[in-house]
């Protein structure tokens, strides 16, 4: 039962341009959503994180957007950087414990 | 201190044999959590302690698998008659006691590889 997806493998974007790094979920119960961006033989690095409560976080670069009632979270970055290329996992929880993962989706920033 | 730390970063071991790795969290970190990640796949939750205490267990932690936080700061985590389907990325994360908004930290994971 995968209940947070990331429907897209990996992601091909210029440099410069904006990266949308998309995720869904199916539990209606996680309270607060989280992205980590993970680079080969190393552990994931935590990006940006945010509320239920909240519908957008903004952090330099990066934001992401909740959107309830569609059970949808997006990562946007702007602009896309070459040290942006890695994979980034979309993750959830509920009552802040255990984290539930996507599949991650890789991105490649092009020069 | 620089963050959460693993040992050993690579472990090749025959089937059947034992393994165990360590994690030290970061330093006041009460909560100490285990995940495992496998090939094209996110990381999957194991386990965690809140100090010495284990609270949760995943059904993906079998009776071969055991884990212990005997003074609630590092962690040791054994595996027992190792399987081939045991290789994978072993992650370790910690994370401040408190309420929403506390980020787990990972460290940079042992990576075991069953022949």
């Amino acid at each position: 039962d995968q209940q947070v997806k990331q429907n897209s493998p990996s992601l091909s974007v210029q440099e410069g341009r904006i990266s949308i790094l998309n995720c869904d979920y199916t539990n209606s119960m996680f309270d607060y959503f989280l992205w980590y961006k993970k680079y080969p033989a190393e552990g994931p690095t935590f990006l940006i994180s945010i509320s239920s409560i909240k519908d957008k976080n903004e952090d330099g670069r990066f934001t992401v957007f909740l959107n309830k009632s569609a059970k949808h979270l997006s990562l946007h970055i702007v602009p896309s950087q070459p040290g942006d290329s890695a994979v980034y996992f979309c993750a959830a929880t509920f009552g802040n414990e255990k984290l539930t993962f996507g599949t991650g989706t890789r991105l490649t920033i092009i020069p | 201190d620089t963050g959460v730390s693993q040992n050993p970063r690579h472990k090749i071991t025959k089937r059947g044999q034992n393994v165990t790795f360590r994690c030290d969290p970061i330093s006041e970190h009460n909560r100490l959590y285990w995940y495992r990640q496998t090939l094209g796949q996110g990381p999957e939750f194991l386990t965690y302690f809140q100090n010495e205490a284990q609270l949760e267990k995943s059904r993906l932690l079998s009776d071969r698998f055991s884990a212990e936080r005997p003074k609630g700061s590092f962690s040791t985590l054994e595996i027992q008659r190792t399987e081939q389907g045991d290789s994978a990325m072993y992650l370790c994360a910690s994370r401040t006691r408190g309420g929403a908004g506390d980020t787990q930290y990972f460290g940079p994971g042992t990576r075991l590889t069953v022949l």
